[in-house]
């Protein structure tokens, strides 16, 4: 899994609340990204970031913001968690030369 | 809207038979990638296919490419109970942007 971690890998949380979830490398890969894989769409494309506080919105961006001040790190936040945003969130690396991505073991979030 | 999406969704041989799946796609590409996914965990990247490139092999895999068709199709040949899984096709639909566009995928289920 190329190093990739994620932590929660499990949440339970109720509507209205934030919620931050993590991905941490140890490859020192220099892209990240998040997705979310919900039933009938595959995965989809949240945010990415190619750099140190460079990050931008993917197809399903709303309601999530991302940061990424080291390398290692990149932080999802639901600003106010909707039962819409239940789902698996798995998150991804690539390094510059590469095309293919590293998966973590994803993040199972319940909004209640 | 998915780039990529796959046929069949789900598909169920015994052990030892060959499994096809296919991808279609709607844009002009670079490059395919296949992924599997084991239920519960990340996915793991099993073979890329460059637009130049019509067939490409890996173990007891066979991809092939049709660029003027826009499609693509994964191959396992004597399947084994541990290939039970998701299979994704992925494609990049935007050049130079380090972003991959996932299909829905087709569960395959191999039976002993």
């Amino acid at each position: 899994d190329a190093g990739i971690t994620q932590s929660p890998r499990h949440k339970v949380t109720e509507t209205g609340t934030p919620v931050t979830l993590r991905c941490h490398q140890t490859e020192n890969h220099r892209y990240m990204y998040w997705y979310r894989q919900d039933p009938g769409h595959g995965l989809r494309l949240i945010h990415y970031s190619y750099g140190v506080k460079d990050t931008d919105k993917g197809e399903v961006s709303d309601g999530y913001s991302v940061s990424r001040s080291k390398t290692e790190d990149f932080l999802l936040t639901l600003e106010s968690a909707t039962s819409s945003q239940t789902s698996v969130y798995f998150c991804a690396t690539s390094d510059w030369n590469q095309e293919t991505q590293y998966f973590g073991p994803g993040t199972r979030l319940l909004v209640l | 809207s998915q780039q990529g999406e796959e046929d069949p969704q789900a598909l169920s041989i015994q052990e030892g038979e060959n499994a096809t799946m296919n991808c279609s796609y709607k844009t002009s590409i670079n490059n395919l990638q296949w992924y599997r996914q084991n239920s519960g965990r990340g996915l793991v990247h099993l073979i890329l296919i460059r637009s130049n490139e019509r067939e490409k092999h890996s173990g007891r895999l066979r991809v092939t490419l049709d660029t003027s068709k826009k499609s693509s199709s994964l191959l396992i040949t004597a399947s084994r109970a541990a290939d039970t899984a998701s299979y994704f096709c992925a494609t990049d639909a935007v050049k130079g942007a380090q972003k991959l566009v996932f299909g829905q995928g087709t569960r395959l289920t191999i039976n002993p």
